[in-house]
Order: structure tokens, then C-alpha cells, then sequence
């Protein structure tokens, strides 16, 4: 299997600009996850699907970021208007339904905004 | 509020040495933990986990122990080689819930 794909891996926009972040997990995974990690807070989870319907939101900073699953392979996370303070890296990650809920990350976006 | 912290943020070890990075937590409901590996320009890997009715699991160089009572969970590699250094996150499971602490960046000196 390819692993969970992310696109862009690199990011660099200016405040204001609309940002999409985009996510292919891996078939079969039931579970789609999207963090934020910064140097303060680490991995921050900020939502989360369960066949394709997000279960838990409560870790999206505000209004401007959005997230969605059309299909079981494209989830998207959506910033508008982007701010100087989302600059990160942002993780999707997928896995099935199991005991240990072992999770699987793409590689990463990382995200400027200037 | 972080439920799950790491307080070391770094930690340099001599090569063939122990490395032991460690984790607290707060909330008693966790089933299983979870110690992740990630390198520079990569996404985090899973590495060792633990349930909660345990107190120790191991892999090969690494062992992770869990002590229920403090609530603190360790991660040990023996012997730690250079390719170990990376960045190390704790994580802690409740139903599909994941809670990662900040990391602790381990440098494996040759």
C-alpha cells in the first residue's frame, strides 16, 4: 500500500489567502485524523472522521478552519482566511478499528503564512 | 489542558547506552499508549505500545513500562544507536480518541 498521501507537502501563502490541504488515507482504514504540530503544543488533534463522517471537531481552532470527506479516500482541511498563527505542520492519519488503534501519517504539510 | 506531557523536550545519550524518555498522564480512562517515532520531514511511526492491564512490553531494543498508580509511562531503548535520534511522542487512547504529548527530541551521540 502507498501509505496515507498528503498534498502540498510545502505551503507558503500570504495572510488572508485561502488555503486547502489535501489527505488520501489508506483503503480500508475506517478512521481519519487531522493534526496540527507546533512546538508548543505538539500533535494537536483537530478532527476527526468515522466513515467519512467527522465524529469530533472540538479541536478546530475557530471558524476559519473547515474539514471534509466526500469519499472514503479524499479528505480535505480548509483554512480561509489563513493567519500568520496557522503556520505548522499539518498531519492527516488514518487507521481501522482495532485494540491498539495503531495510526498511520502521511508525511506532512507544512504550511507558511506570511 | 494537556492530558498527556513530556516534559523533557530533549535529551542527549551516548551510543550503546540507555536512553529513557518519559511520559505522564492525566486522565485515568486511557486503554492504551502508544510511543511514536518521528524523523525530520516525515510523519510520525508507530514504534511500541502497552494496554493499560499491563505494566510492560517489550521489542527487541525497546521497552516500554507503564506504571498506573503515578500515571507515568517510559519508554526505554538498550542499546541506543544513532539512528534512534529522532523525536518521540508519547500517545494515549481512549475509545478513538488519541492524545499525543509535545515530544522529546533524543540525539544519539557516536
Amino acid at each position: 500500500d502507498a501509505g496515507v498521501i498528503q498534498s502540498p507537502r510545502h505551503e507558503v501563502t500570504e495572510m488572508g489567502q485561502e488555503v486547502t490541504l489535501r489527505c488520501k488515507p489508506i483503503s480500508g482504514h475506517d478512521y481519519l485524523f487531522w493534526y496540527r504540530q507546533t512546538m508548543m503544543r505538539g500533535l494537536e488533534l483537530l478532527i476527526y472522521f468515522n466513515n467519512n463522517v467527522p465524529i469530533d471537531d472540538s479541536g478546530m481552532p475557530e471558524d476559519r478552519f473547515s474539514a471534509k470527506m466526500p469519499n472514503a479516500s479524499f479528505s480535505t482541511l480548509k483554512i480561509q482566511p489563513s493567519e500568520p498563527r496557522d503556520s505548522a505542520v499539518y498531519f492527516c492519519a488514518s487507521s481501522w478499528t482495532g485494540p491498539t488503534g495503531e495510526l498511520f501519517f502521511g508525511e506532512g504539510s507544512r504550511l507558511t503564512v506570511l | 489542558d494537556q492530558q498527556v506531557k513530556q516534559n523533557s523536550p530533549s535529551l542527549s545519550v551516548q551510543e550503546g547506552r540507555i536512553s529513557i524518555l518519559n511520559c505522564d498522564y492525566t486522565n485515568s480512562m486511557f486503554d492504551y499508549f502508544l510511543w511514536y517515532k518521528k524523523y525530520p520531514a516525515e510523519g510520525p511511526t508507530f514504534l511500541i505500545s502497552i494496554s493499560s492491564i499491563k505494566d510492560k512490553n517489550e521489542d527487541g531494543r525497546f521497552t516500554v513500562f507503564l506504571n498506573k498508580s503515578a500515571k507515568h509511562l517510559s519508554l526505554h531503548i538498550v542499546p541506543s544507536q544513532p539512528g534512534d535520534s529522532a523525536v518521540y511522542f508519547c500517545a494515549a487512547l481512549t475509545g478513538n480518541q488519541f492524545y499525543f504529548g509535545t515530544g522529546t527530541s533524543l540525539t544519539v551521540i557516536p
